[in-house]
């Protein structure tokens, strides 16, 4: 079993549409866990995230984590079809290492 | 502030061959750390610096190497070039410190022929 589970998609929606993009893992000690949002031939741009269990909102992004069954949302409210990318969540470990364990990745398509 | 610049961005070797990837952190960041992106396998770790010392370590084979310099730059270096090595190399810039927020750079697209 992998660390970091993500389904690939594509999810395709359509402009204005609120999209929940999620992730599973399997390692109960991530405390950090980071959304990163990657164009096509681009390097990956931190989002936002979350300490421990919790909501955290930054503008059109939610980001939720629920430790007790392991599972991590990103929802986007109104969605763009600049939104249109790769979504990948990244948890790691209060360990002293910066070190990110990536799922594959989920591409969202936003059409105008 | 600048973010993080990766140098050359593209590359194109020979199997066999060797190649130092380079890449300029933050200003005021201390950790570097690289990963390896290809479609079949996502985003791997490959190894973390910090101030000049490497803290951890990926399931990467002893071919790929990297050191940082006192400004807190960073190479990395794969020895005897194989075509799996062909890949999108990215590097990240952090304080090194909690929540490790990491900032990425551009990356370098290796294709080895």
């Amino acid at each position: 079993q992998k660390e970091v589970e993500q389904d690939p998609g594509p999810l395709s929606v359509p402009e204005g549409a609120i999209v929940s993009l999620n992730c599973t893992y399997s390692n109960s000690a991530f405390q950090y866990f980071m959304w990163y949002r990657q164009y096509s031939r681009k390097g990956p741009e931190l989002l936002m995230y979350t300490y421990s269990s919790g909501n955290k909102e930054d503008g059109r992004f939610t980001a939720q984590v629920d430790k007790s069954s392991k599972y991590i949302s990103l929802f986007i409210r109104d969605s763009q079809p600049s939104d249109s990318a790769t979504y990948l969540c990244a948890p790691l470990m209060n360990s002293g290492y910066s070190t990110l364990t990536f799922g594959k990745g989920t591409m969202l398509l936003v059409s105008p | 502030k600048a973010g993080v610049t990766q140098t050359p961005r593209y590359l194109i070797k020979t199997r066999g061959q060797q190649v130092t990837l380079s890449c300029s952190p933050i200003s005021g960041h201390r950790s570097v750390s690289w990963y390896q992106q290809t479609p079949g396998q996502g985003l791997q770790f490959l190894f973390e610096y910090f101030s000049e010392t490497q803290r951890n370590k990926g399931n990467f084979p002893g071919r790929f190497s990297g050191r940082q310099f006192s400004n807190s730059r960073s190479e990395m270096n794969v020895s005897t070039l194989e075509l799996g090595d062909s890949a999108l190399y990215l590097c990240a810039s952090s304080l090194g410190r909690a929540p490790y927020e990491q900032y990425f750079g551009p990356g370098t697209r290796l294709t080895v022929t």
